[in-house]
């Protein structure tokens, strides 16, 4: 089976440019999660969804950030407009069963 | 606030020996503790977790502890493998908090011949 999919794996962009981060998560799972990764903060939870629903937005940075979910098998994560430091690892995972997580590969973000 | 947190950044230990590596997490209601592992250009995978309610668990070469009065968990891999070289991160999520996991910064595992 097909894991956790994420498109683009690599976007490099201008700063003030839009960028959409798209998740594909495994069929079934009820939950999705968006995560950032940097050096400094490790990981960092910025919005999970529960059956296509957002249930905890506190970790999204600004209201630059926006997430949907508008069916089980498909999700966005858009910046605009992007910023040098919003240049990260984004990581989508999905889960059914309570607290394991599955992720995808990720989105190496370069915003310049 | 980093709630859950990895103060080694970075670990070398010789194939064959035991590598420990630490976490210590500042939220009290944490109840449930996950280790994950992540190779290069891939995303973390579930490696171990354990309960509030036990205080290790075993799974082949990877044992997990917890001490609660400390605050403090480790995860021991005996023996070492090449192959085990990789970032290793904590995670722990509070009963009630759904499916959030708060994560550590991870420590970086090298494992030399």
């Amino acid at each position: 089976d097909a894991g956790v999919i994420q498109s683009p794996r690599h976007e490099v962009t201008e700063m003030g440019q839009e960028v959409t981060l798209r998740c594909k998560p495994i069929s079934g799972h009820d939950y999705l999660f968006w995560y950032r990764q940097t050096m400094m903060r490790g990981l960092e939870l910025l919005i999970y969804f529960n059956n296509n629903v957002p249930i905890d937005d506190s970790g999204m940075p600004e209201d630059r950030f926006s997430a949907k979910m508008p069916n089980a098998s498909f999700s966005t994560l858009k910046i605009q407009p992007s910023e040098p430091r919003d240049s990260a690892v984004y990581f989508c995972a999905s889960s059914l069963t309570l607290y394991e997580q599955y992720f995808g590969p990720g989105t190496r973000l370069t915003v310049t | 606030d980093q709630q859950v947190k990895q103060n080694s950044p970075s670990l070398s230990v010789q194939e064959g020996r035991i590598s420990i590596l630490n976490c210590d997490y500042t939220n009290s209601m944490f109840d449930y503790f996950l280790w994950y592992k992540k190779y290069p250009a891939e995303g973390p995978t579930f490696l171990i977790s354990i309960s509030s309610i036990k205080d290790k668990n075993e799974d082949g070469r990877f044992t997990v502890f917890l001490n609660k009065s400390a605050k403090h968990l480790s995860l021991h891999i005996v023996p070492s493998q090449p192959g085990d070289s990789a970032v290793y991160f904590c995670a722990a999520s509070a009963t009630g908090g759904g499916n959030k996991l708060t994560f550590g910064t991870g420590t970086q595992l090298k494992v030399e011949l």
